[in-house]
């Protein structure tokens, strides 16, 4: 089973500052996938692919990485950005998320 | 428009099945495939199984020999029985559609009680 490891695991983020998301995986991985989840909520698809937008995500979201190492970027944090984001990885079975990294308004 | 919706029982007592069904509306079961996923409160996602479009299934090693996915093309239903539940089984539990799980269900919330 591939472990993915997010980091951090909490964090705070002032509006307007730079969010980088870590998600670590213990094997190579072809891509890295990403979701959205608000308190209360159904998790919501944002990045696939390793960097491709979901609908309605806005530019300010962006994904990259290889192999074992893939990030989730913020470039400008605004207030709906609060919420946990976890990582998913479709490359080998079983599907595995991270553990997930909450994302405060600061 | 797309929507899936989860049913079943709130309560399950412990070492009993649990039975959910995913009714799925706007797409076809034969055009995308459905996943379960699980979400204790407070915790993260642990994906479950998928049942493709074919209909053969894959499931999570770690519950492999409890569970069982299947569907009902022509009620668009997908179900999930899971056997032997413990505690450990508390949960929300998601189906949510396709590679991509572009469409999630709102979720049904699971408790293992006697």
């Amino acid at each position: 089973e591939i472990v993915l490891t997010q980091s951090p695991t909490t964090m705070a983020a002032s509006p307007g500052e730079k969010v980088t998301i870590t998600c670590r995986a213990s094997s190579s991985v072809s891509y890295m996938h990403w979701f959205q989840q608000k308190s209360g909520t159904s998790p919501k698809p944002w990045i696939y692919d390793t960097s491709k937008l979901a609908s309605g995500v806005p530019d300010r979201f962006s994904g990259s990485g290889s192999g074992t190492s893939y990030s989730l970027t913020i470039s400008s944090m605004e207030a709906e950005d609060a919420a946990t984001y976890y990582c998913l990885q479709r490359s080998s079975y079983p599907w595995t998320f991270g553990g997930g990294t909450k994302l405060e308004l600061k | 428009q797309v929507q899936l919706k989860e049913s079943g029982p709130g309560l399950v007592q412990p070492s009993q099945t649990l039975s959910l069904t995913c009714t799925v509306s706007g797409f076809s079961l034969t055009s995308y495939n459905v996943h379960w996923v699980r979400q204790p409160t407070g915790k993260g996602l642990e994906w479950m199984g998928v049942i493709w479009t074919g209909g053969s299934t894959d499931y999570n090693s770690a519950l492999k020999s409890r569970l069982s996915i299947s569907r009902d093309t022509s009620k668009s239903q997908v179900f999930l029985k899971m056997n032997s539940l413990q505690t450990e089984d508390i949960a929300t539990y998601y189906c949510a559609r396709g590679r991509r799980f572009d469409y999630w269900g709102q979720g049904v919330m699971v408790t293992v009680s006697s």
